[in-house]
């Protein structure tokens, strides 16, 4: 099965501050991308990647950054980390872009910014 | 653009009785439906999909026809157990390739003994 790995797992973050929140695939899928979900409120979609090097915005791109070094590896970076940001943020990966694929997410990051 | 409606928020049911899980939906693709379940603290996984019109897509006991006619997706299963309850998520792709998902606010399903 698809294997999406998430880390840290949890985070408490000050105002301000930079937060990088990580995220490898060992499935060897194109694209990744980083959804946010709040509380009541299905997942929300802030960037995505369907190549190494590359980013796209997602619905939601204002106040993070992403980065895709490697086909494997894809970071959500918040330079400004403000209480809003306060989420569960989960990684997922799909093989392409197709809209019959499947996301195979991985166990997500609690962020918590005081 | 694209939307997902949830009508239900939480859905508590007695183990062994029927449940149903509304899903409608606005787009001017052609939609690709998807739902995904989410148990406490765990990865949301995919737990079936459709594109086919009047077609029953069914998987680990729950099932879903897609109404085009009616923009719907419902989820349903004919008696449900303790292991189902989580939080269900019904979800839209954007036909535009990249792999996008539109996602429902999500459903809560608690089963009681």
């Amino acid at each position: 099965e698809a294997a999406v790995t998430q880390s840290p797992r949890s985070k408490v973050a000050v105002t301000g501050g930079k937060v990088t929140l990580s995220c490898h695939q060992t499935n060897n899928h194109d694209y990744m991308y980083w959804y946010r979900q709040d509380t009541g409120h299905g997942l929300r979609l802030i960037h995505y990647s369907y190549v190494a090097d590359s980013t796209e915005k997602g619905d939601i791109p204002d106040g993070y950054k992403a980065s895709r070094p490697s086909q494997e590896n894809f970071s959500l970076i918040l330079e400004l980390a403000s209480l809003s940001q306060t989420a569960v943020y989960f990684c997922a990966s799909s093989r392409w872009g197709a809209s019959a694929e499947t996301l195979y997410f991985g166990s997500g990051t609690r962020l918590t910014v005081l | 653009g694209d939307s997902v409606t949830q009508t239900e928020g939480l859905v508590t049911l007695t183990k062994g009785l029927p449940v149903m899980l509304n899903c409608t939906y606005q787009t001017t693709y052609s939609p690709f439906l998807f739902w995904y379940v989410q148990h406490l603290n765990e990865a949301p996984k995919l737990l079936l999909k459709s594109s086919t019109d009047n077609k029953r897509t069914e998987h680990q006991g729950f099932y879903a026809t897609l109404h085009k006619s009616s923009s719907s997706f419902h989820l349903q299963k004919s008696s449900v157990q303790l292991s189902d309850s989580a939080l269900y998520f019904c979800a839209l792709s954007d036909g535009t390739n990249t792999g996008k998902l539109t996602f429902g606010d999500g459903t809560v399903l608690t089963v009681k003994p």
